[in-house]
């Protein structure tokens, strides 16, 4: 079966200060990967997806970037966090056009 | 462009009563798919349910039931008999069913509190 993992699960850094949130999925092949970010906690807002190694779109131009290195991992960094990225991330993963399924979060705290 | 609006943003009930979450989306496709999910507080996104624009039959799973109303728009979700653990933030989504892939778009939740 399927399954998606997020890393760290929470995570508190200063302002100006370097991003890395990990996700991985195993058990299936060439799946479509999302980042979502939860604000405030409420409101699912898209942020980046990719259909495929190294290919990447972006939603929403912001403090964030992503990458796909391998075909199941998927990474959203930042080179310096400000305030206004704390928030509660998702990734998830979708075989094709279908239903998504999504990891456990990594809770951002920005101070 | 596609919305989702849940004008609910919390809701509490006692255990037992019926409770119903409302959604009411906008999209210019003739094809497209809904969705509910349940964040419960641990955070993570728990999938409950997805309907294609074609298939307005309602649907019911236990205690679950979902009304899908093409003419206005609307995808409410109906918990019966509602217990403590469905306490959670619910959320209605919408996507497109052309493409590739599923960029969903979220409504901002309801909070459904149930009390003992």
């Amino acid at each position: 079966s399927q399954t998606i993992h997020q890393w760290p699960a929470t995570l508190v850094q200063p302002v100006g200060s370097p991003l890395s949130l990990e996700c991985t999925v195993e058990g299936t092949s060439n799946p479509n990967l999302y980042w979502y970010r939860q604000a405030a906690g409420r409101g699912l807002q898209l942020l980046f997806y990719s259909v495929g190694i190294g290919q990447i779109s972006s939603e929403v131009p912001q403090n964030l970037s992503a990458s796909r290195p391998q075909d199941r991992q998927f990474i959203l960094s930042s080179k310096k966090l400000l305030l206004s990225d704390s928030g509660f991330y998702l990734c998830a993963w979708s075989p094709g056009a279908n239903v998504l399924t999504f990891g456990a979060g990594s809770r951002l705290t920005v101070l | 462009a596609q919305k989702v609006t849940q004008a609910q943003t919390e809701i509490s009930v006692v255990e037992k009563e019926d409770v119903t979450l409302d959604c009411v989306y906008e999209t210019r496709d003739t094809t497209y798919y809904l969705f509910w999910y349940k964040q419960p507080p641990s955070g993570e996104l728990v999938f409950l349910i997805r309907r294609n624009s074609f298939d307005e039959q309602n649907e019911i799973s236990g205690r679950y039931s979902w009304n899908f109303q093409k003419s206005t728009s609307s995808f409410n979700f109906t918990i019966t008999a509602s217990q403590v653990v469905d306490s959670a933030v619910y959320f209605c989504a919408l996507s497109e069913a052309l493409s590739g892939y599923s960029t969903l778009t979220f409504g901002k939740g309801t909070m459904l509190l149930v009390s003992p």
